[in-house]
């Protein structure tokens, strides 16, 4: 397997626009994470799924963050309006139960 | 939530053992004790875990106190490439996996 496997690598956009980030997680593997991670906040649990179900989505800052996961290959995190305060690098991990979790190379999201 | 401690920074000497401490006293007896480190500019990457009994690996040791309200990372022989912030968390089936700020290791030549 390739691992978690996040795109872009990296994303500049302007204020206002719609952003939306993508992450395959590892192939079994029955939960997949969204971070957020900035120098002020450290490493933030933004929603957790299990088996494609949203669990925890106390950490979304705002109604202008959601996110998806139509099936268990594939997770999307979109940002509608974007703000420059949610530059930041998103990280996307997936585990089987609560063994070792994988986490992908993250988006490098700038909004200017 | 069940919760970690662990001191903010630590240095070490470059091939010298390093125990890296983590406290976890309302640990729950379905917890399993994990470890992650983030080298820079890298996403986390998993160290080790375990339950209750010490845990080695190509990586580390995980020694875990009897009572598991505490447990050591140990890195046999501190390379420069050690050199990241060590995550302790606890994670249990069915619930989240959360980090806190974690112990910044610096390995010095």
């Amino acid at each position: 397997d390739a691992g978690v496997i996040q795109s872009p690598r990296h994303e500049v956009t302007e204020m206002g626009q719609e952003v939306t980030l993508r992450c395959k997680p590892i192939s079994g593997h029955d939960y997949l994470f969204w971070y957020r991670q900035t120098m002020m906040r450290g490493l933030e649990l933004l929603i957790y799924f299990n088996n494609n179900v949203p669990i925890d989505d106390s950490g979304m800052p705002e109604d202008r963050f959601s996110a998806k996961m139509p099936n268990a290959s594939f997770s999307t995190l979109k940002i509608q309006p974007s703000e420059p305060r949610d530059s930041a690098v998103y990280f996307c991990a997936s585990s089987w139960g609560a063994l070792e979790a994988f986490f992908g190379q993250g988006t490098r999201l700038t909004v200017v | 939530d069940a919760k970690t401690t662990q001191p903010n920074s630590m240095e070490s000497n470059e091939e010298e053992p390093v125990h890296l401490p983590c406290n976890h006293s309302t640990i729950s007896g379905t917890d399993y004790i994990h470890w992650y480190r983030q080298l820079p500019s890298q996403g986390p990457e998993y160290v080790i875990h375990g339950l209750t009994s010490n845990v080695n690996n190509r990586m580390a040791s995980l020694a875990i106190a009897e009572d598991r309200k505490s447990s050591t990372l140990i890195l046999h022989r501190a390379t420069l490439r050690d050199a990241a912030v060590y995550y302790c968390i606890l994670r249990s089936h069915f619930n989240d996996m959360r980090f806190g700020a974690g112990t910044r290791l610096t390995v010095k030549p």
